[in-house]
């Protein structure tokens, strides 16, 4: 089954460390998205990238990073930088082309701090 | 302004209702139009885009208004299962990368 998949479901870490979250797609998508998800609001980027070995801030990078060393596979990296990391953390991915793309999101990653 | 706005809601309305959401952008250049659906503690889907000349999709009708700049989806004969989070989703024109501009969400809760 083509998808993405994001893995863990729940992840609890302690405050001040880093903690990297997992978003693999077997959809031959070039374009993949991180998203950020509080409650009661909209998702807001984080970072993405369109193609290997490039990627691109979003509206909120500041204390996240990521890589793009493969098409299939796009991890983020919470660092100790984040001031509130707890969150609801979204990958998508969409196929190259027009604007017309719908994006294709992942079961998303509920990460606390405590 | 927000880029994109929406009534948070609740809608709380019986089955069998119609309802109707509106979403509201800033962006004139807006180019592409979505309505996704995120169940509680689940990630969004595509439930319909949104075309100039609106589209129908069963249940669900879509409609967008470029003069005064919103989208809107109206769900006839409402069903338990319609009980959702509805996301409004912009893309704007000269966005390089297909950024998703998303709105808050409306709650909508489909009564017995």
């Amino acid at each position: 089954d083509g998808g993405i998949t994001q893995s863990p479901k729940y992840l609890f870490r302690k405050e001040g460390q880093n903690v990297t979250l997992s978003c693999e797609q077997n959809l031959n998508h070039d374009a993949m998205y991180w998203y950020r998800q509080d409650p009661g609001q909209g998702l807001r980027l984080i970072y993405y990238s369109q193609i290997v070995n490039d990627f691109q801030k979003g509206d909120i990078a500041e204390g996240y990073s990521v890589s793009r060393e493969k098409k299939e596979s796009f991890p983020l990296t919470v660092t100790s930088a984040q001031k509130n990391p707890t969150a609801f953390y979204l990958c998508a991915s969409s196929p190259q082309g027009d604007s017309y793309n719908e994006q294709f999101f992942g079961p998303g990653t509920r990460l606390t701090v405590l | 302004r927000k880029e994109v706005e929406q009534d948070p809601g609740p809608f709380n309305v019986p089955e069998g209702a119609t309802v109707a959401f509106n979403c509201t952008y800033s962006n004139s250049a807006s180019q592409s139009f979505f309505w996704y659906r995120q169940d509680c503690r689940k990630e969004p889907k595509l439930l319909m885009s949104v075309y100039s000349s609106g589209n129908e999709d069963g249940r669900f009708t879509a409609q967008l208004n470029r003069a005064s700049q919103y989208i809107s989806l109206l769900i006839r004969d409402s069903k338990l299962s319609d009980s959702a989070t509805y996301l409004c989703v912009v893309i704007p024109r000269d966005n390089y990368g297909q950024n998703f501009v998303f709105g808050p969400g409306t709650r909508l809760s489909v009564l017995p």
